[in-house]
């Protein structure tokens, strides 16, 4: 079955320093993967994806995440966190069946000046 | 229009109310989504249709019933909730399978009194 295990609950990082939110897989083949960002009362929003194409992956707001097989891991990142970027992330993966998104538990990134 | 479109963004409802979530998207997507979101956790699904028709309920209780008149409007019928039912409802559609991601909409926040 395909599963999501997001490493950090909460990662907090000082503004204008690099943001690192972890991410590993299990799943029999590769998967699709993504990324998603909820701010604070709102919706989530798709930071970005993975579908078997470039292993590094860029996305909004100058997020990329890189899908590595020997690791099973999809880690976020970002070379230097704005206030803004302050809010819940998620790491998402199809079930087996293709019919739903299941969620990891979610990562809280907490921005300082 | 790229977006999912949902109201009311906040809802509070006795327990002997009636009241519906409504969703709309114009994407021409065929698959739609009830997530229930509670405080500080993951989306959890309740609800898939595709091609305007059930393919999935979670287990939901009967106390939520959805309908999907057609295939740009999903809705959520409330009856008899309770108050462990108060969260963040978030709507989802998607083109086709879910390896290709979703877009969400923002939410109804519902609180049950």
């Amino acid at each position: 079955a395909q599963s999501v295990t997001q490493l950090d609950s909460h990662v907090s990082v000082s503004e204008g320093t690099p943001v690192l939110l972890r991410c590993n897989y299990s799943s029999s083949y590769s998967p699709s993967l993504f990324w998603y960002v909820q701010h604070p009362n709102k919706g989530l929003q798709l930071l970005l994806k993975y579908t078997s194409a470039a292993t590094l992956v860029k996305g909004i707001n100058g997020f990329e995440a890189e899908f590595k097989k020997s690791e099973t891991s999809f880690h976020l990142t970002k070379p230097s966190a704005h206030m803004s970027d302050a809010a819940e992330y998620f790491c998402v993966v199809p079930n087996q069946a293709g019919t739903a998104l299941i969620f990891g538990k979610g990562t809280t990134l907490s921005v300082s000046s | 229009d790229t977006e999912v479109t949902q109201t009311p963004k906040h809802l509070v409802m006795g327990m002997t109310n009636k009241k519906s979530l409504k969703c709309e998207q114009h994407m021409g997507h065929r698959a739609m989504y009830w997530y229930k979101q509670k405080a500080k956790k993951p989306p959890e699904l309740m609800f898939v249709y595709s091609y305007e028709k059930l393919s999935i309920n979670e287990s939901v209780p009967s106390r939520f019933s959805p309908e999907c008149p057609n295939s740009s409007l999903l809705n959520l019928h409330l009856h008899a909730l309770q108050p462990e039912d108060s969260a963040l409802y978030l709507c989802a559609s998607s083109g086709g399978r879910a390896v290709y991601g979703y877009t969400f909409g923002s939410g109804t926040r519902l609180t049950v009194v």
